[in-house]
């Protein structure tokens, strides 16, 4: 079963503008992360963000995460045609050995930036 | 690039058979993961290996099967396929398979069962 779900499923934006898209998760996390995959191939970490930070920077990307609420938000400024992609938030969770490492994925949101 | 093979790159095979799908995880990882990918069940784990034991276990039918060898290459094997399990099965590999670490992704094999 999947713990992250992903909101808008799609987007679409023109080149310059922001994105913003938002994973909430349903049971507690040691980490949250945040991948791309271009259509059809191999997904690419972007950004890790740990259970006790708010929120992270890495280039144009910035990540937000509220336990509170149990959501993150991922936010890419200054989008580009080439950032056209779908993004997944993957949650670890906490628990016995049997789920030690492995990540669970949302739906993803998939982002088309327009030139 | 992320350093982890996986071959075939593409599969298409008849209900009823068996395939095997290879994968050598980036140099120095030693933990290997089996992910599903279709568009009804987006991305679902199915296994995880660290250094040849099975580590942790997912929505991994009993059709399925995996390991992983001694030279840390994986193959999950599937058998009796059904029309249903025509998907983009990625391998990712990370350093120790704990917590906090990110993985990197093949680029799939895509099975077709027709």
């Amino acid at each position: 079963s999947q713990q992250g779900e992903e909101d808008p499923q799609a987007l679409s934006i023109q080149e310059g503008e922001n994105a913003t898209m938002n994973c909430s998760y349903k049971t507690s996390i040691n980490n949250l992360q945040w991948y791309r995959q271009n259509s059809g191939r191999g997904l690419v970490h972007l950004i890790l963000i740990r259970s006790n930070e708010r929120e992270k920077h890495s280039g144009r990307l910035r990540v937000t995460l509220d336990t509170s609420k149990k959501s993150s938000s991922l936010l890419i400024t200054a989008s580009r045609a080439a950032d056209t992609a779908s993004y997944f938030c993957a949650t670890d969770h906490p628990g016995t050995t049997d789920s030690w490492g492995k990540l669970q994925f949302g739906a993803g949101t998939q982002v088309v930036v327009t030139p | 690039d992320s350093g982890v093979t996986q071959t075939p790159k593409h599969l298409i095979t008849a209900t009823g058979q068996r395939v095997t799908l290879r994968c050598s995880p980036r140099s120095g990882d030693l933990s290997v993961y089996w992910y599903q990918q279709s568009l009804d069940q987006g991305l679902q784990f199915l296994i995880q290996y660290y250094n040849g034991e099975e580590r942790a276990k997912g929505n991994i039918l009993e059709r399925f099967s995996a390991q992983q060898f001694p030279d840390l290459h994986s193959e999950l094997n599937l058998s009796s396929l059904e029309l249903g399990d025509s998907a983009l099965y990625f391998c990712a590999s990370s350093v120790a398979g704990g917590t906090g670490e990110k993985l990197f992704f093949g680029s799939g094999t895509q099975l077709s069962v027709l």
